[in-house]
């Protein structure tokens, strides 16, 4: 079965610092999608990914796949304390009809003002 | 409705208690999805809908659990004889069949089992 492996696990960084998170597929990727969560609230979606090597931007949040399908990237510039939460990967499952979702662990993001 | 709304936010259960989660999805939303979040892990897949029919139900951890969308909007997990296992946030989705667009999360409810 596919796994998602998300790094950092958690993240502290100084307003105003540029960011990574990175999430390894243990599987070729047909869709990867990232949200964004606070805590005792439900997933907002950010962008979803398809093609191999597809860049997607939204505000100062820019999200990559690789070529080969099995890695993307989540990259937040300037970051700002509105940033701060937890980024959640996820992928359509390998049978791919576009149904359920696996999801990484979440990398916890904070962002000291 | 506007978004996913689920219901209650909050649910605490005594052990062996029965408790139900209800969802009420985008309107129109054909596909329906219920995951349960553990305290700092991701959400993990339940089970799957489109419209009435139960597609996918490899996710329910036992038969304890149970889940149905008899009239293919508004759907209803259902928890028998809760353990202090269920724990957890049980979160809802929906999506319209778009896969471009993301599946819409409601905010969940949180399960606590004592």
């Amino acid at each position: 079965s596919q796994e998602l492996e998300q790094s950092p696990q958690s993240l502290i960084v100084q307003e105003g610092k540029n960011l990574t998170i990175n999430c390894t597929s243990s599987k070729t990727l047909y869709g990867l999608y990232w949200y964004k969560q606070k805590y005792g609230e439900g997933l907002i979606f950010l962008m979803m990914l398809q093609k191999g090597g597809e860049e997607k931007s939204h505000e100062k949040i820019t999200a990559k796949l690789d070529e080969k399908k099995q890695q993307s990237s989540l990259h937040i510039t300037a970051s700002q304390p509105s940033h701060a939460g937890i980024y959640l990967c996820g992928a359509d499952g390998d049978y791919n009809q576009g149904g359920k979702l696996i999801f990484g662990q979440g990398t916890e993001l904070s962002v000291k003002p | 409705g506007a978004g996913v709304s689920q219901s209650p936010r909050y649910k605490v259960a005594k052990r062996g208690q029965d408790v139900a989660l209800r969802c009420d999805p985008i309107s129109g939303h054909v596909s329906l999805f219920w995951y349960q979040q553990a305290l700092g892990q991701g959400p993990e897949f339940l089970t799957y809908f489109q419209n009435e029919a139960q597609l996918d139900k490899s996710g329910l951890p036992s038969d304890r659990f149970f889940a149905e969308r008899p009239e293919g909007s508004v759907s209803t997990l259902k928890i028998q004889r809760t353990q202090q296992e269920d724990s957890a946030v049980y979160l809802c989705a929906s999506s319209g069949g778009g896969r471009d667009y993301g599946y819409t999360f409601g905010s969940g409810t949180r399960l606590t089992v004592v």
